[in-house]
């Protein structure tokens, strides 16, 4: 499978801090996801992003692919930020893309 | 918005017991998966989907099978349940798989199950 690493492991912010959340993968992919979990455990979806820049509210993300690398740069952090942030990205294979996860960053937002 | 429900978020089950996992999506979706989530490993898949009957082993199927008699709806089947089976399980849909990039295939997930066996 693909390796997907995210860095950093664990981010501790003050609120209204701006943060850069970074994954690298391995090997050439077909797309890339960011994710959000939740206290309850559901992957929110943030961003479907398998190349270029995408902005939603304090979020926004950029790809590029030819270098295998993403980044996730969240500005003004508030508390409810926090969470664990994944990456994944995929592959097609026998019908589907499947994806292969980093193992996130933990993010703590202290108000 | 698509939706992806799973049956339990809570379930506690007995050793060797054989445990059914339900998961329905309403987008009309070719593909399903089932993941799940254990710490400091991360989110690993089980089995996939991508049509009615078919289904293909992910990276640690052992011990499980799964069931995709309908479009909208794909079980995880654990045999005889074992204490190392106690996880996270996380299952998703996509339209369809592609290697064209300008093809949409965002997957998008359920609640997900947080079994205990006992």
């Amino acid at each position: 499978g693909i390796q997907v690493e995210q860095s950093p492991p664990d981010l501790i912010l003050q609120e209204g801090a701006n943060s850069t959340l970074r994954c690298n993968f391995s090997d050439s992919v077909n797309n890339l996801q960011w994710f959000h979990q939740n206290p309850w455990g559901q992957l929110i979806n943030l961003f479907y992003i398998p190349s270029g820049t995408k902005q939603n509210g304090r979020l926004s993300a950029t790809t590029v692919a030819t270098e295998r690398y993403s980044l996730l740069y969240i500005s003004s952090s508030q508390t409810t930020d926090s969470g664990v942030y994944f990456c994944a990205v995929a592959r097609y294979q026998t019908g589907a893309n499947n994806l292969f996860f980093g193992t996130g960053t933990r993010l703590t937002v202290i108000p | 918005d698509v939706k992806v429900t799973q049956s339990s978020r809570y379930l506690v089950k007995r050793t060797g017991e054989k445990v059914f996992l339900e998961c329905v999506q309403d987008m009309d979706h070719e593909n399903m998966f089932w993941y799940r989530q254990d710490p400091g490993l991360g989110l690993r898949l089980i089995y996939f989907s991508y049509d009615v009957k078919m289904k293909e082993k992910g990276d640690i199927p052992e011990g499980y099978s799964v069931s995709r008699e309908k479009k909208e709806r794909f079980s995880l089947i654990l045999e005889s349940a074992s204490t190392n089976q106690t996880s996270m399980y996380l299952c998703a849909s996509s339209l369809w798989g592609t290697d064209k990039p300008t093809e949409n295939t965002e997957a998008f997930f359920g609640q997900g199950t947080r079994l205990t066996v006992v």
